[in-house]
């Protein structure tokens, strides 16, 4: 069975620009959450999906936003990107609503570099 | 939110029993604890979650006391292939969006 599966895995933009991550959760997954992982950080929460509403988020600015399709695939979208914004942004799929604590899947993440 | 605290880094030698505490006194009734493992360049992996007591899997144990301001997770006989980054998270009942990564725990596995 395929896990999550993000792309692209690398990519590397310059300031200014904007950015589209995609996710493909666990086939029967209805939950994706996107997480930024500065080097040498934790995951830093940013969004949580469920049955394509945002559920919930992180304490990032306006210019990260995100949707999930009919299909639970997800985007996550970051304008006006800074310097800072380079990461790993990682996707993660959930059987759980979010009502509930469960087992996050994470994929192999988005390798952001911004110049 | 639950905050955790984990020591930063711990050394262990290759068939050695290793412990990670992770501190976290502000747990809520609901809440449960769950320990993800990560390697470089790549997503977190779940190990192992509980709530209360202890929890047995394949590849670790987690002890919880009954105040549950603590927990510990226990890695048997490790190996060289353990090395990675161990995170501590708890989460409430009311969204695992909630769910907050520490920096976690560099273990570093010597042969």
């Amino acid at each position: 069975d395929a896990g999550v599966t993000q792309s692209p895995t690398h990519l590397i933009k310059t300031r200014g620009q904007h950015v589209t991550l995609r996710c493909s959760p666990i086939s029967g997954h209805k939950s994706v959450s996107w997480y930024q992982q500065v080097l040498g950080q934790g995951p830093q929460f940013i969004f949580q999906y469920y049955e394509k509403e945002e559920r919930g988020r992180g304490n990032f600015p306006d210019r990260f936003s995100a949707r999930q399709f009919p299909n639970y695939s997800s985007e996550l979208n970051v304008n006006a990107l800074l310097l800072g914004d380079s990461a790993l942004y990682l996707c993660a799929s959930s059987l759980t609503s979010g009502r509930s604590v469960g087992e996050l899947f994470f994929g192999e993440g988005s390798r952001l570099t911004v110049l | 939110l639950a905050k955790t605290t984990q020591p930063i880094s711990m050394d262990s030698y290759e068939g050695q029993e290793v412990n990670i505490t992770c501190s976290h006194n502000n747990i809520a009734t609901n809440d449960y604890i769950t320990w993800y493992q990560q390697f470089p360049s790549q997503g977190p992996r779940f190990i192992i979650q509980g709530y209360k007591t202890k929890v047995t899997n394949e590849v670790a144990s987690l002890f919880i006391p009954a105040d549950r301001k603590s927990s510990t997770l226990s890695l048997p006989r490790v190996s060289l292939s353990d090395t990675a980054v161990y995170y501590c998270l708890v989460g409430s009942n009311s969204g695992y969006s909630t769910l907050t990564f520490g920096k976690g725990t560099m273990l570093l596995v010597s042969p």
